[in-house]
């Protein structure tokens, strides 16, 4: 029983272009959104977060939108460089019930090329 | 001067034997975490901890104990090890429990 589901294990994209990683949730009590980055041999780092009350959030280069509606999250890279590629993890929770406890979707691997 | 760190970074051990992985986390966060991320990648939680208390256990195995002698180590005992404990886990921790978790560096236990 998948509550969180990345689709796409791969994603190649060409240096300079947009990044999109795709992330769905089945659980409507989810209410804060996080992306992690991970590389090989090290453990995720975070990347930015969107609570349930907003649609978007930006930092940088790293744009996150939220559709409730459809229970959907990206992830936008703009415009994506070749050290972002790692493998990236979406994760929900509910903030203030669930005692931090983070589900994690599958990763999806994005290769940025020169 | 490494936020969460884990040891150690690779275990390599027989069926049976008892190991434990230590965690230390630098950054004065309350609560920490184990995660184990299996051969299909999922991250999944297993433990937490809230200042030495036990806040979260999931579905795991008894085998398996975790123990905070402080709020800044999170160590995790394993018994009896078997095949399907082959893994690489994680620690996190954050500030009461509320996101972001940061990770350590994981460690990849392998049973032979």
């Amino acid at each position: 029983d998948q509550q969180v589901k990345q689709n796409s294990p791969s994603l190649s994209v060409q240096e300079g272009r947009i990044s999109i990683l795709n992330c769905d949730y089945t659980n409507s009590m989810f209410d804060y959104f996080l992306w992690y980055k991970k590389y090989p041999a090290e453990g995720p780092t975070f990347l930015i977060s969107i609570s349930s009350i907003k649609d978007k959030n930006e930092d940088g280069r790293f744009t996150v939108f939220l559709n409730k509606s459809a229970k959907h999250l990206s992830l936008h890279i703009v415009p994506s460089q070749p050290g972002d590629s790692a493998v990236y993890f979406c994760a929900a929770t509910e903030i203030y019930n669930q005692g931090g406890k983070l589900i994690f979707g599958q990763g999806t691997e994005l290769s940025v090329k020169p | 001067d490494t936020a969460v760190s884990q040891t150690p970074k690779y275990l390599v051990t027989q069926m049976g034997n008892d190991k434990s992985i230590k965690c230390e986390q630098n950054l004065g966060h309350d609560t920490m975490y184990w995660y184990k991320q299996d051969s299909k990648k999922f991250l999944k939680i297993m433990f937490s901890y809230n200042n030495k208390e036990l806040i979260i256990n999931e579905t795991v195995p008894n085998r398996f104990s975790p123990k905070s002698p402080d709020k800044a180590h999170l160590n995790l005992h394993i018994n009896s090890l078997e095949l399907g404990d082959s893994a690489v886990y994680f620690c996190a921790s954050s500030r009461t429990g509320i996101p972001p978790q940061h990770f350590g560096d994981g460690t990849r236990l392998s049973i032979l």
